[in-house]
C-alpha cells in the first residue's frame, strides 16, 4: 500500500548504543521531517529535509543524525542513545499542492 | 514559550453530546492554521486546513474556526462518537518558507464515553 511506514515500531535499546530508526514514503513528497512526541510536550522537530541529500536541523537536533540518498528514505540515527531520548518519533512527508503533512504510524523508542 | 496554547488539557464528554477544543497562538505573520486528530498509537491526521482569510470550515462533524485578528482558534464537535476518543493537535504555520518552524499545540485529549 502506498503510504509512509517507519521501522521498527517497537525498540529497546541500552544507553550508548547507535539507533537507527527507517522512513520510507511511496508518494515522492519533496519534503521529509522527523519528530519526537513527549507527554506534556506538543511534537518537537528533530531534522527536515526538502529534498535528497538536502537535510536542515530542527528544535532539537543533538545526538541525531540524518541522511537522505534517495528521495523515498529518511532515516534517523541515534549516535549514542541516552535515556532522554527515550521517546515516541514520527516521520512524516508533504505533499506540494496543499501542503498537507502525512505522519508514518511512530516507533517508540525505550533507552535504558 | 510555546507560541500555540490549547484548552483544554483534557475532557471527557458523552456521546451524543457537542464539544469545542480551544488553540490560541502568537505566531506572526500567519500562514496557515491546521487541526490535527491522533488516535492512542497512531500517527496524526490532518482534519481541517484555514488560512488567513478563512473563518469557518467543516469536515464532518468537525467544523473549525478562526480569528486570525484574536489568533485563536477552536473546533467544534457535533453529536459525538466514541471513535472521537483521541488527541486534538492544532498546529501553526508562519511564513510561507519556515518548514523547520510549525508550531505544534500539546493537544487536548478527548475521551468520549457511552
Amino acid at each position: 500500500d502506498a503510504g509512509i511506514t517507519q521501522s521498527p515500531r517497537y525498540k529497546i535499546t541500552e544507553t550508548g548504543r547507535q539507533v537507527t530508526l527507517m522512513c520510507h514514503q511511496t508518494w515522492s513528497h519533496s519534503y521529509m521531517f522527523w519528530y519526537r512526541q513527549d507527554l506534556g510536550h506538543g511534537l518537537r522537530l528533530i531534522y527536515y529535509s526538502a529534498a535528497a541529500d538536502i537535510t536542515d536541523k530542527g528544535e532539537v537536533p543533538d545526538g541525531y543524525v540524518v541522511s537522505r540518498s534517495k528521495t523515498e528514505n529518511f532515516p534517523l540515527t541515534l549516535e549514542s542513545a541516552t535515556r532522554s531520548q527515550t521517546s515516541v518519533y514520527f516521520c512524516a512527508s508533504r505533499t506540494s499542492d496543499d501542503h498537507t503533512i502525512y505522519f508514518g504510524e511512530g516507533s517508540w523508542l525505550t533507552v535504558v | 514559550k510555546n507560541q500555540v496554547e490549547q484548552s483544554p488539557q483534557s475532557l471527557i464528554i458523552l456521546e451524543g453530546k457537542n464539544c469545542t477544543l480551544q488553540c490560541n497562538y502568537t505566531v506572526s505573520p500567519f500562514s496557515n492554521l491546521r487541526w490535527y486528530k491522533q488516535d492512542t498509537g497512531r500517527g496524526p491526521v490532518s482534519l481541517t486546513i484555514m488560512t488567513f482569510s478563512e473563518n469557518t470550515k467543516s469536515n464532518g462533524r468537525y467544523t473549525a474556526t478562526l480569528d486570525a485578528d484574536t489568533k485563536q482558534s477552536s473546533l467544534h464537535i457535533t453529536a459525538s462518537q466514541l471513535s472521537d476518543s483521541a488527541s486534538y493537535i492544532c498546529v501553526v504555520r508562519g511564513r510561507p518558507d519556515s518548514w523547520g518552524k510549525l508550531q505544534f499545540g500539546a493537544g487536548t485529549q478527548v475521551v468520549v464515553t457511552p
